[in-house]
């Protein structure tokens, strides 16, 4: 495709379901990375891949956050157990390498009742 | 502990130019200024970046003050379509591209 895709683009879960949601980077990209944007905050980082390894997840705010890309290119975020304060924008971006431009994708909102 | 203050909002009417400002008063010599927007309902994309020197490019250019604790965008003929939240983050280089701290950026808004 074109730029980073991400599905479903909203999503209502009720409080204590489990949720996944589902980043398809741009081809060939080695670097993927997701965020949390809440209501009228700037994105939050969560954590990142390079390839299928999970380099860093000093964002992700609980144990309940899990996120995984097992072949290096898919990836999927997934948080057990939703509360309330887990409503939020999820973000997606990817990076050819490390060090060049990361491109965002439209996001995930994900509201919890 | 946010790295970059900016103004919460600023109008700006269409066809003049938008100039953005940002502090960074503790830059570190080996970080960057990175300005990023996001349109509603999408999400971020880069605009520019720079070290020390004024930077230009078809999007916007890049003012940074000699000793480096400032920062302004410069949207030279502004459009309906820059109607955004603007986000001015520092970098170091050598960290991950995508790991980036945003903060709350500034809502520009473009009028008629």
């Amino acid at each position: 495709g074109a730029g980073v895709s991400q599905s479903p683009r909203y999503k209502v879960a009720k409080r204590g379901q489990d949720v996944a949601l589902r980043c398809d980077p741009i081809s060939g990209h080695v670097s993927l990375f997701w965020y949390q944007q809440a209501l009228g905050q700037g994105p939050e980082f969560l954590t990142y891949f390079q390839n299928e390894a999970q380099l860093d997840k000093s964002g992700l705010p609980s144990d309940r956050f899990f996120a995984e890309r097992p072949e290096g290119s898919v990836s999927t975020l997934k948080i057990q157990r939703t509360q309330q304060e887990d409503s939020a924008v999820y973000l997606c971006a990817s990076s050819y390498q490390p060090g060049t431009e990361a491109f965002f994708g439209q996001g995930t909102r994900l509201t919890v009742v | 502990d946010a790295k970059t203050t900016q103004p919460p909002s600023m109008d700006c009417a269409e066809g003049r130019a938008a100039n953005l400002p940002c502090n960074h008063s503790t830059i570190s010599g080996n970080e960057y200024v990175y300005w990023y927007r996001q349109i509603h309902s999408q999400g971020p994309q880069y605009i520019i970046h720079g070290l020390k020197n004024n930077e230009t490019n078809e999007m916007a250019s890049l003012i940074i003050t000699e000793d480096r604790k400032s920062s302004t965008l410069i949207l030279p003929h502004a459009t309906l379509r820059d109607t955004a939240v603007y986000y001015c983050i520092v970098r170091v280089a050598t960290d991950s591209w995508g790991k980036l701290q945003f903060g709350a950026g500034t809502q520009v808004v473009v009028t008629p």
